[in-house]
């Protein structure tokens, strides 16, 4: 089976703007995780979606959203862009049972300038 | 609020040596915890976990050991390789949250020098 995929792999924005990162989970899984990784915090939950619905939410403020297609796939979004948001954000699915095994794609390295 | 501590933040072993990472919690949503080994670049990778009912697991060189009473657990990597150089991060359930969200340590960089 395939991995995790996550698209695109590098990004650079500047502050104010909005961008858009997308997961393609293991064929079969239906949850998907997102998790933003810095240095200084380490890796930290954004947000989970299962079946097209959020299950699980980080501490995070709203300018960070997210969402699942029907056919598993996810996207999260980052409005307003802010120098702090520069990190690698990853994606990672399972099947959906909460001891499931969680798979992480390689991410998707963000600097915000 | 769950969290979760991992000790030390770096270390260095020799070839052959034994590596001991350390990680203790305070709550769980249930017993699951699983080590994940990342490389440079490279996406966080399940390395081993242990599940309820069970107080150590071994995999090849890679043994966890897990205390319920004293909400610890522990990876430990016998004969370390260079190729073992990595970050290693645990994770335990988030409780409130059916299990699915993980809560991670801060990571250990290890370096296996040879």
């Amino acid at each position: 089976k395939a991995g995790v995929t996550q698209t695109p792999r590098y990004l650079i924005k500047t502050r104010g703007q909005q961008v858009t990162l997308s997961c393609s989970p293991i064929s079969g899984h239906r949850s998907v995780s997102w998790y933003q990784q810095t240095p200084g915090q380490g890796l930290q939950f954004l947000f989970e979606y299962f079946s097209e619905t959020q299950r699980n939410k980080g501490n995070f403020p709203g300018r960070f959203s997210g969402r699942q297609f029907s056919n598993s796939r996810s996207e999260m979004n980052v409005s307003t862009l802010e120098l702090g948001d520069s990190a690698l954000y990853l994606c990672a699915s399972k099947y959906g049972g909460a001891s499931d095994t969680q798979y992480f794609g390689p991410g998707t390295r963000l600097t915000v300038l | 609020q769950q969290q979760v501590k991992q000790s030390p933040q770096s270390l260095i072993v020799q070839k052959g040596g034994i590596s001991i990472i350390n990680c203790a919690y305070e709550n769980t949503a249930f017993d699951y915890f699983p080590w994940y080994q990342q490389f440079p670049g490279k996406g966080p990778a399940l390395l081993i976990a242990i599940r309820p009912d069970v107080s150590e697991k071994k995999e090849g060189r890679f043994t966890i050991s897990f205390n319920k009473s004293a909400k610890q657990f522990s990876l430990h990597i016998m004969d370390s390789q260079p190729g073992d150089s990595a970050t290693y991060f645990c994770a335990a359930p988030r409780p409130g949250t059916s299990g699915s969200r993980l809560t991670f340590g801060e990571g250990t960089q290890l370096t296996v020098n040879p």
